[in-house]
Parts: structure tokens; sequence; C-alpha cells
């Protein structure tokens, strides 16, 4: 199974102030169609899970610019350009090129 | 709307079975493959099982292969995830998603595995 490593695991962020998770696979995730079904999700707390960005970097409806998503073949970034209060709670990268999809263990965003 | 709404869920005895379903509605169901994805209480997310529109393509993580099956009714567009010999590991919330790539997911059903 591809494994999906995300760090850090806790990242406390001053509001205002940018922040970024880090995502690698274990494996290439470019599927043999050219593209690269890596994405990333958001579940604020008590919430079901949203996704944010599909395919390294093409934001959701709805989702707003401050996040944004980049990267190549195994390594790939979530950025938030300011975070806001509402931004609080746990990211995820999940890959969807190989079977089984498989997720990051996740990365807690709180607000210092 | 895209709206995806689980039932089903409840405690079981370890060893007992349970049949969750997920009832979509605000797309053509028939168009989409779907998953189910389960959260551990206070863990992360893990995928499970998914379907292709037709039913001709199943995919399980390896754990519940063997004691999970999921089908669907696109005529009630219905996903369903019969669970059976269930463990103490299994316990938790159970999404239903819709593919690709995971974009809608329902409000989950807790499962819980316990004597």
């Amino acid at each position: 199974d591809v494994v999906m490593t995300q760090s850090p695991l806790s990242l406390p962020v001053t509001l205002g102030q940018p922040a970024s998770i880090s995502c690698r696979s274990s494996h290439s995730l470019v599927y043999s169609d050219g593209n690269t079904y890596l994405n990333w999700f958001q579940q604020r707390p008590g919430q079901s899970p949203r996704r944010l960005i599909y395919m390294i970097s093409n934001r959701d409806s709805g989702v707003p610019d401050r996040f944004s998503g980049s990267g190549s073949d195994t390594d790939f970034t979530l950025k938030i350009s300011r975070v806001e209060a509402e931004d609080v709670g746990d990211y995820y990268c999940m890959q969807a090129t190989h079977w089984p999809y498989t997720f990051g263990q996740g990365t807690k965003l709180e607000i210092k | 709307e895209v709206q995806l709404v689980e039932s089903g869920g409840g405690l079981v005895q370890p060893g007992g079975s349970l049949r969750l379903s997920c009832v979509a509605s605000g797309f053509t169901f028939s168009n989409y493959r779907m998953s189910w994805v389960r959260q551990a209480p206070g863990k992360g997310l893990e995928w499970v099982a998914h379907m292709k529109q037709d039913g001709s393509e199943k995919y399980y993580v390896d754990s519940v292969k063997g004691r999970f099956t999921i089908s669907r009714d696109n005529a009630e567009n219905s996903l369903y995830l019969q669970m059976n010999s269930l463990r103490a590991e299994d316990t938790g919330i159970y999404y239903c998603a819709r593919d690709p790539n995971i974009r809608y997911w329902g409000q989950g059903t807790l499962v819980t595995v316990s004597s």
C-alpha cells in the first residue's frame, strides 16, 4: 500500500500568519493517464471531513483562496496564506491513484 | 445540493453483523463511483471500500476483505455496507462518500463493537 506521511502532526499558528503542511508518498502518485490524484481534506471539530483541494492544486468551490496546494510525484504541500480562526481542525492528504486509497495521519492546526 | 445520509449504525457484539445504508440525493447516483470511509474514535481517516457505478469493480482495504461487502441499488439511490464478523477495531464513524476523489461526505453513522 502507498504510505502517506504528513508533517508536522501538530501545527500551532498565530492568527493572520501563514501555515504549511507537507505530505510525502511512498510511491509516485502519477497515474497512467498523466494525472496525479492527491487531495487535501479539512475536518473541523465535530464535523465531517470536507475536501479542499483535488489533483494537487485545484480548489473546490467555496474554498477560500487563502488555501493552495502544490507539489508533484511524491512530495506535496498545503499552504494557508493567512490563518483564520475557522481554519482550526485536522487536515489530511489522501492519494486516489493506487488501490487502496490511503490517507496521511492528519495534522492538527490550532491557534497559538 | 448533494446530500448523503447514512444510517444503520449501533452497538453490536464482537462477531456480530450490521448493515449500513446511505441514501443519496441532489445528483444522478448511477453516474458516480462511491466509497465508504471510517474514523476510529480520536483517530484519523481510513478508506474502507469502493464500488463502480454498475458494480463491476469493487475494492476493499485488506483489514475488511472477506468480512465486509459493498453494494448499491441505483434505482433506490442507495449504497450499502454489509459488515460481518465485526471486531472491536471496526468501531468508529462510517462515512458514505461520493467519488471521484471523495468529493462529498455524509454526516456519518457510529458503529460500536463491544461486549
